[in-house]
């Protein structure tokens, strides 16, 4: 059975400094991992996604992250925040499951940048 | 551009009145999901649609039936709502359900009374 762990329901960072988001799974299996961003009043975009293959993958808007294995995580960074990068951000796990596919979001972390 | 549309962006509705919520996408995608989203919850899986006339519960499906007679569409239905059904309610669609990106609408922010 899976479950997707974001810790920290808020985080805040200056303006040029590092982001560091983190989101941990449970999973029998490879899964398939996902970041997406909701900025006000919009619904969820896509950031970037791990299915296979390299595991360090680069998304939109400077943001990449990680797939540990061994650390069952899929961190998402940032080298220096911007004030537009201010919004909630969802780590999501989808894995195969009888019948199919199952995508598992976690709770999400807002992202708070002070100028 | 992939295009996920919903109805209204906020509904105000009293306890009992029955209320649709519908979704359209316009890029053929097989698969459509609707989520609920809650503060600290996250996004949870109300039912989703692999195909037309097809349908799945999610993890929490009581409250709510769904219909999708037309590939493109896919509503969510109250059937009697209640006060604890105020929330945000979001559409997506997907290729498939593993490994493909899951495209939202911007979201309808329902307040039962």
């Amino acid at each position: 059975a899976q479950s997707v762990t974001q810790l920290g329901s808020h985080v805040s960072v200056s303006e040029g400094a590092l982001v560091l988001l983190r989101c941990n799974y449970s999973s029998s299996v490879p899964p398939y991992l996902f970041w997406y961003v909701q900025y006000p009043n919009q619904g969820l975009q896509l950031l970037l996604k791990y299915t296979t293959g390299a595991t360090l993958v680069k998304g939109i808007n400077g943001f990449e992250a990680e797939f540990k294995k061994s650390e069952t995580s899929f961190h998402l960074t940032k080298p220096s925040a911007h004030m537009s990068d201010a919004a909630e951000y969802f780590c999501a796990v989808s894995e195969v499951e009888t019948g199919g596919f199952k995508t598992i979001f976690g709770a999400g972390t807002r992202l708070f940048v002070k100028a | 551009d992939v295009k996920v549309t919903q109805s209204s962006r906020y509904l105000v509705k009293r306890t009992g009145e029955k209320v649709f919520l519908e979704c359209v996408q316009d890029m053929d995608h097989e698969n459509m999901f609707w989520y609920r989203q809650d503060p600290g919850l996250g996004l949870r899986l109300i039912y989703f649609s692999y195909d037309v006339k097809m349908k799945e519960k999610g993890d929490i499906p009581e409250g709510y039936s769904v219909s999708r007679e037309k590939k493109e569409r896919f509503s969510l239905i109250l059937e009697s709502a209640s006060t604890n059904q105020t929330s945000m309610y979001l559409c997506a669609s997907s290729w498939d359900r593993g490994q493909e990106t899951q495209y939202f609408g911007p979201g309808t922010r329902l307040l039962v009374l």
